[in-house]
This record gives C-alpha cells, structure tokens and sequence, in this order.
C-alpha cells in the first residue's frame, strides 16, 4: 500500500527556477522527513517536521507540514545545479520502526 | 568516519545461489533497518531490529534472513536469488525507535541477478 503521494516524479528545470515537490496521503503521520538522494549514495536528511503547519527554512528550501499533518511541501528558490538529486518525503505513523516512503522526485537543474 | 557501512557495494550473481551483505553502524544507534530500492527508485521497509530483536517484518519472502549479532550489526542473508531479488539493498540506522527519529542510510548495496 502506497501511503504518501509525492509529486512530480520527474522534473527538469534551469538554473534560477522555482520549484515545489509536493508529498499527500489520506493518513495522519506523526512526523514528515525529507531527503535528499544522489547516485550511488544512500538518502541524507535534510529535515523533520513534527507539528501542524510548521514551517521550516533550510538556506533556499522551505518545507511546510499540513495543518492536519496528511501533506508537505518542499520549495526551492532559484534553484542551483548543485540541487540535483532525487527528493524523497517519508512519514512516520508514530511507530517509529518504519518510515513509508513517498516514491521520490527526480530533481535536475541545468546551468 | 562512516557511520552506516555495508559491503559489498556491489553483487554480480546468478539465480539460485546465496549470498550475504554485511552493515555496520558506529552511531551507537539502538535500532537498525534494512530497505529495498527497486529500479523507479521507490524504497521500502524490509525488516527493523531494535537491539538485536526483529520488530518489524515487511511480507519478505522467507529467503531473506536478517541477523543481528550485536546492536552495532545487522546482516542480510538471501537465499535462492531470484531475477526480481535485483534492487538497490539499503541498511539504515537511528538512535531507537521512538517516533520521528531521523535515519542514517548506508550507500546502498546494487545487487544485480544474472
């Protein structure tokens, strides 16, 4: 069963472009964590959001956690070539041993 | 220092044999994972311990066999590779199993089944 639904899979942009990865369930999670993937490496957190319509700012990307804690979003401004990678959301359902994993977005940034 | 180390990094092998991929964490972590990436990049749970005891067993087929020897420690057996066994294996970690606790991933193990 595919818990989180994230959106774009794929997404091609230049350098300077916007962009927001979106990441839905139905399901309420305890925690939203996104990471980051790059070839041959395996996921790296880039951050936790825990409480309803958090919002949190890493240098240009900002995540948001739904006020009902169902959804989140990650949006880069302007984005880099160094963005690159392939994006991943994971919810936590309060268990804690598992984490379900939305099935990424691919992320290119050409200069 | 590596915090999640798993080797190989790669495995070439046929279908029908055996095979074992090793991962270690120097976190002092309590709870480690192994997960399944398959070739659209979607990650699954395969198996959770928590100081050496099984928590979680995702519907894997009986031919993967995880053992923990010590809480740094958590090995993956597979028995009788089959073509679909081909995937990315990743071992994770992270400090206990409270809810929202961050993971720490290795750098995957692709396992291709000839």
């Amino acid at each position: 069963t595919q818990l989180l639904e994230q959106s774009p899979q794929f997404l091609s942009i230049q350098e300077g472009e916007n962009l927001t990865v979106y990441c839905n369930s139905s399901s309420v999670f305890s925690s939203l964590q996104w990471y980051r993937q790059e070839p041959g490496e395996g996921p790296v957190l880039l951050v936790t959001v825990v409480t309803g319509g958090e919002v949190k700012k890493l240098k240009r990307l900002t995540f948001q956690f739904g006020d009902a804690r169902k959804d989140s979003s990650l949006h880069i401004t302007a984005a880099q070539p160094g963005d690159t990678g392939l994006y991943l959301c994971a919810g936590d359902l309060g268990s804690g041993y598992a984490l379900n994993f939305g099935k990424g977005t691919s992320l290119l940034v050409t200069p | 220092d590596t915090a999640v180390s798993q080797t190989p990094k790669y495995l070439v092998t046929q279908m029908g044999n055996d095979k074992s991929i090793k991962c270690e964490q120097n976190l002092g972590h309590d709870t480690m994972y192994w997960y399944k990436q398959d070739s659209k990049k979607f990650l699954k749970i395969m198996f959770s311990y928590n100081n050496k005891e099984l928590i979680i067993n995702e519907t894997v087929p009986n031919r993967f066999s995880p053992k923990s020897p010590d809480k740094a420690h958590l090995n993956l057996h597979i028995n009788s590779l089959e073509l679909g066994d081909s995937a990315v294996y990743f071992c994770a970690s992270s400090q206990d199993g409270t809810e929202n606790q961050p993971q720490h991933f290795g750098d995957g193990t692709r396992l291709s089944i000839l």
